[in-house]
């Protein structure tokens, strides 16, 4: 559980808006990854970053971005240009073995006004 | 890519009673298998995962089978309880990238 945290638990954003999630954790984990979770569905992975400076489009990139300057936090921007933004976001982090769990931090429920 | 399908989507059991979630993929390259319990308003939490060496692999009342070639793994929870009712989610893939199922909601009925 402790380790990875996400600020902050609700936001609420107006149309137009860009606004950024915080994720950070102090596991010394290589990986981190943001998911997205809507009613009734599975979580989708939206970008992911297996090193610091480095980062992959998930299935649903479009509209959001990410950084990771360093190994603790990993940001997720949702912009303007995503059309449907009000879901639960998750980050997660693993060390990157081959066989490790995904520790998943608390989540933030984005509401799009 | 991956493709992870879940079955059933919801599921209702009596206390004591076994519950069977089902899931199937379809890369065969996908040899990491974690199955999350997510509460209301929670994170999600590994219960068990199986690797694509094992066939089975069991803690306590949850045991989880993998079948390679058929590329189909399942959740069993045996003697079930009511704080066993969540949300479960399979997953398929190698430990740095998972793609999940759409999930299972298991009511256990006292």
């Amino acid at each position: 559980d402790g380790g990875i945290t996400q600020s902050p638990k609700y936001l609420f954003r107006k149309e137009g808006q860009n606004v950024t999630l915080s994720c950070e954790q102090n596991l010394n984990h290589d990986a981190m990854y943001w998911y997205r979770q809507d009613p009734g569905q599975g979580l989708r992975l939206i970008y992911y970053s297996q090193i610091v400076n480095d980062f992959q489009k998930g299935d649903i990139a479009e509209g959001y971005s990410v950084s990771r300057e360093k190994k603790e936090s990993f940001p997720l921007t949702v912009t303007s240009a995503q059309k449907n933004p009000t879901a639960f976001y998750l980050c997660a982090s693993t060390p990157g073995d081959r066989f490790n769990e995904q520790f998943f931090g608390p989540g933030t429920r984005l509401t799009v006004l | 890519g991956e493709n992870v399908e879940q079955h059933p989507s919801t599921l209702s059991v009596q206390e004591g009673d076994s519950a069977v979630i089902k899931c199937t993929y379809s890369d065969s390259a996908s040899n990491y298998f974690p199955w999350y319990k997510q509460e209301l308003g929670k994170r999600p939490q590994l219960i068990i995962d199986i690797r694509s060496n094992v066939g089975e692999k069991k803690d306590q009342r949850i045991a989880v089978t993998l079948n390679k070639t058929a590329k189909h793994f399942s959740l069993h929870i045996t003697e079930t309880q009511p704080e066993d009712s969540a949300v479960y989610f399979c997953a398929a893939g190698s430990a740095r990238q998972l793609t999940f199922g759409s999930g299972t909601q298991l009511t256990v009925l006292p």
